[in-house]
């Protein structure tokens, strides 16, 4: 149990176009989904955390027009990045919330590579 | 924002020794969580700890929850190649907060 998928796996789009990047919770409900960036060799980096219903809380630093989340369902959130430009190439990966007995864990997606040419 | 001091952050070993890696941090913890990254992949859950002195295995994996609260460990035993990866620890303030990352500790795996 508790997969999260994500998808596409990778994506290359030229610069000015926008690319959406879907996370689904396969086996589980996730009122709580979180999205991070990773650059290569350090460690992930949260961008913004996504409630099912409500606006989604973006990180310091975290431009919450470039990148656009939704989470309209308990198993569905999306991040758009709008008018990608190649600074904007990195690894993208969803996690979401699950708690069973109080107890939270997170799991990851597969990730997402985007290069903006 | 914070980051756990993980140690160490790299690790060079023959197949079939163990390996010990650990992380600290200033702030009280209630979820210690150890992930495994592969290459391209997102991280995979290995062990989630939630209460002060807890310890867990998971096949060859064996961590603890520090009984400070400001501390866990994880080790491996008998490294097989398919253990290289990087590690992270992963830890929690409070229930609902997010997730503080260790810098990740890099293992490879000689054969």
């Amino acid at each position: 149990g508790a997969v999260v998928s994500q998808h596409p796996s990778w994506v290359i789009c030229k610069s000015g176009t926008s690319v959406k990047i879907e996370c689904r919770s396969l086996d589980f409900q996730a009122t709580t989904m979180f999205w991070y960036r990773q650059f290569p060799k350090q460690s992930l980096m949260l961008m913004a955390t996504s409630n099912e219903g409500s606006k989604a809380t973006y990180e310091q630093g975290v431009e919450k027009d470039k990148f656009l989340i939704n989470h309209a369902s308990l198993t569905l959130s999306t991040l758009t990045v709008t008018s990608a430009h190649p600074e904007d190439s990195s690894f993208y990966i969803c996690s979401a919330s699950a708690t069973s007995v109080l107890r939270e864990t997170q799991y990851f997606g597969p990730g997402t590579r985007l290069l903006v040419l | 924002g914070q980051q756990l001091n993980q140690s160490p952050q790299s690790m060079f070993i023959q197949e079939g020794e163990d390996v010990s890696m650990n992380c600290t941090s200033s702030s009280i913890f209630n979820t210690w969580l150890w992930y495994k990254q592969d290459p391209g992949e997102g991280p995979v859950l290995l062990i989630a700890l939630y209460k002060a002195g807890e310890l867990t295995s998971n096949g060859r994996l064996t961590a603890q929850f520090g009984i400070t609260r400001k501390d866990s460990f994880l080790n491996i035993s008998a490294s097989i190649p398919s253990d290289v990866g990087i590690y992270f620890c992963a830890g929690r303030e409070t229930s609902g907060s997010r997730l503080t990352f260790g810098e990740g500790t890099q293992l490879t795996v000689n054969p």
